[in-house]
């Protein structure tokens, strides 16, 4: 089976950076995404990593060590609008993702 | 980038009556979309894999009598949700997948009274 971890909640302040983790164990690895989803609305694709190391898209990163089942999320510059949900997920091939239960940034001013 | 819609956006219907929820890909060809759910404050979780041409396929706990899946063309997907009950009520999103992405619908909220 699969599994993935994350805090349900995580504060930080405006223009700072926040560091969003995820850990997982899964018998199978295609790959890890993460998803940014904001109050009733659709997850939006952040950032995937197949491989270990860094991914830097913009203000987002995301890091991988498939060796200690770990990844973060990095967030720097931080704006009210990043306020939101954030899911890693679990999935490749044909198949559908396996969501994290998600972490809810809040960014106060 | 890739569009995926969904309609309705929001529905409300009575006990025991069906709802159909349709997803499009708009300016692509999706052979494989996936349908999730949520419920609120909660993570999305799989409910099945809709495969163009072919039978769906559902996830462990998600009945398919009940949520009937239809992949008629390689731009929609349906879902119907039958018999529906207030348990039912929830946020269902539809996504396809390009490369290492997918992209979601919209959601679909789902209100049974």
């Amino acid at each position: 089976g699969q599994s993935l971890e994350q805090p349900s909640e995580v504060t930080a302040v405006e223009g700072a950076i926040v560091q969003i983790n995820c850990t997982y164990q899964t018998s199978g690895f295609y790959g890890l995404s993460w998803y940014q989803q904001h109050d009733g609305g659709a997850p939006t694709f952040l950032s995937y990593n197949a491989l270990d190391g860094l991914e830097e898209t913009g203000r987002f990163s995301s890091f991988l060590s498939r060796s200690k089942g770990y990844s973060y999320l990095l967030l720097k510059e931080l704006q009210m609008k990043d306020s939101a949900s954030y899911f890693c997920a679990w999935g490749g091939g044909a198949d559908g993702l396996t969501f994290g239960k998600g972490t809810h940034l809040i960014i106060q001013p | 980038g890739a569009v995926v819609s969904q309609h309705p956006s929001w529905v409300i219907c009575k006990s025991g009556t069906s709802v159909k929820i349709e997803c499009r890909s708009l300016d692509f060809q999706a052979t494989t979309m996936f349908w999730y759910r949520q419920f609120p404050k909660q993570s999305l979780m799989l409910m099945a894999t809709s495969n163009e041409g072919s039978k769906a396929t559902y996830e462990q706990g998600v009945e398919k009598d009940k949520f009937l899946i239809n992949h008629a063309s390689l731009t929609l997907s349906t879902l119907t949700v039958t018999s529906a009950h207030p348990e039912d009520s929830s946020f269902y999103i539809c996504s396809a997948k390009i490369g290492n992405e997918q992209y979601f619908g919209p959601g679909t909220r789902l209100t049974v009274t």
